[in-house]
């Protein structure tokens, strides 16, 4: 089975530029995450969707990070304009269903996209 | 959401059992312990998860004290490709859905 795919895998900007990272979780996977991963730290949580609807987004940074998930598939994330402080990990994680019980809930990381904002 | 405390890092040699720790002194009556890593530069991996009762699978061990305010992780025969950062989490229900609140985790290095 693939697991989840996300693309770049690195990416260095300047602040204040624009840039998206896209992920493709498992196939038949309804819930889709997106985390943030500052060096040192665990993953944060920045938005979740279940289909192609948002069920939380409380800690997404809305004046400058947004995302998608079309379709209920396929998801990109972009930040603009970057700050340095963006520089992190941005991690892509699916499951199966949501709340269906505790197995239902696990989660399938991918492997991340590494940015650097100079 | 209940939080977890973990020591920052252990150590491990290979072969031998590695006991991973950790607190959760809040936890609620239907909130479940999971227990993710993470090997450098890849994603965190779900290793095991529990309720009240022990757990075991081809990857680990849990352990769940009685009162539940504790739990240990156990991986019976470390090897190298065992270090890592292990997280310790407690799920936390909004609204129908779960997430998962990570800490900063244990790292665990299993030296030869």
């Amino acid at each position: 089975e693939a697991g989840v795919a996300q693309s770049p895998r690195y990416k260095i900007i300047e602040k204040r530029q624009s840039v998206a990272f896209w992920c493709n979780p498992i196939s038949g996977h309804a819930t889709l995450y997106w985390y943030q991963q500052i060096l040192g730290q665990g993953p944060k949580l920045l938005i979740q969707f279940q289909n192609n609807g948002v069920v939380d987004d409380s800690q997404l940074p809305k004046d400058r990070f947004s995302a998608e998930r079309l379709k209920g598939v396929d998801s990109t994330l972009k930040i603009q304009p970057a700050k340095l402080e963006d520089s992190a990990v941005y991690l892509c994680a699916s499951s199966p269903q949501p709340g269906g019980g505790p197995r239902g809930n696990e989660q399938f990381f991918g492997p991340g996209t590494r940015l650097t904002v100079l | 959401d209940a939080k977890t405390t973990q020591p920052p890092s252990m150590d491990c040699a290979e072969g031998r059992a590695a006991n991973l720790p950790c607190n959760h002194s809040t936890i609620s009556g239907n909130e479940y312990v999971y227990w993710y890593r993470q090997i450098h530069s890849q994603g965190p991996q779900y290793i095991i998860h529990g309720l009240k009762n022990n757990e075991t699978n081809e990857m680990a061990s849990l352990i769940i004290t009685e009162d539940r305010k504790s739990s240990t992780l156990i991986l019976p025969h470390a090897t190298l490709r065992d270090t890592a950062v292990y997280y310790c989490i407690v799920r936390k229900r909004s609204s129908g859905y779960s997430t998962l609140t990570f800490g900063k985790g244990t790292m665990l290095l299993v030296s030869p």
